[in-house]
């Protein structure tokens, strides 16, 4: 199985602050369509996980233009530009190039 | 509006079984692979399961091969998941979500809850 490992698995943020999540893997994301199937997920509390990013850096429809993702290879990043209240959850990456995977999940909380 | 909804969930005894349903809307439910999602509490996303449009093909997570069965009814718009010999480590909410592998998650369901104890 491919490994993925987030970091930091805590994330205090000050709103209006930017934030950022890491993400590798235990191996290469690219597919032999050329495209690299990395997906970014959100979780507030008690909700179903949303995905916020996929292929990398494709924000789905209703995201916030704030979330960006970027990468390639084994390393990603999620970012966000100015951490709103809303955006207090976890954050998960996955990769779906092989049966998918997820990374342990990060916890964003505001300070 | 897509949606997804789960159903059947509960608390069944080691070594029991259960069939859990997604019900699906919103979308043409016979074009896509559909999959399921766990989530033991506290912890984070495991895939389990998957299943392309047609049901011709199925695909399993090492923790439920050969104990666990992914099906659909394309003419009911709803998935399932058949659940035998349960263990406690099944312990989770069950998501279904829409697509397969790289194209996995742009819709979910809100989860249904299996409880394996005695």
């Amino acid at each position: 199985d491919v490994v993925m490992t987030q970091s930091p698995l805590s994330l205090p943020v000050t709103l209006g602050q930017p934030a950022s999540i890491s993400c590798r893997s235990s191996q290469g994301l690219v597919y032999s369509d050329g495209n690299t199937y990395l997906s970014w997920f959100q979780q507030r509390p008690g909700q179903s996980p949303r995905r916020l990013i996929y292929k990398v850096s494709n924000r789905d429809s209703g995201v916030p233009d704030r979330f960006s993702g970027s990468g390639s290879g084994t390393d990603f990043t999620l970012e966000i530009s100015r951490v709103e209240a809303e955006d207090v959850g976890v954050y998960y990456c996955m990769q779906g190039t092989h049966w998918p995977t997820f990374g342990q999940g990060t916890n964003l909380e505001i300070k | 509006e897509m949606q997804l909804v789960e159903s059947g969930g509960g608390l069944v005894q080691p070594g029991g079984s259960l069939r859990l349903s997604c019900a699906a809307s919103g979308f043409t439910f016979s074009n896509y692979a559909m999959s399921w999602v766990r989530q033991a509490p506290g912890k984070g996303l495991e895939w389990v399961s998957t299943i392309i449009n047609s049901g011709g093909s199925t695909y399993f997570a090492d923790s439920v091969r050969g104990r666990f069965t992914i099906s659909r009814d394309n003419s009911k718009d709803t998935l399932f998941l058949q659940m035998n010999s349960l263990r406690a480590e099944d312990t989770a909410v069950y998501y279904c979500a829409k697509g397969l592998r790289g194209v996995m998650g742009d819709v979910w369901g809100k989860g249904t809850t299996v409880t394996v104890s005695s």
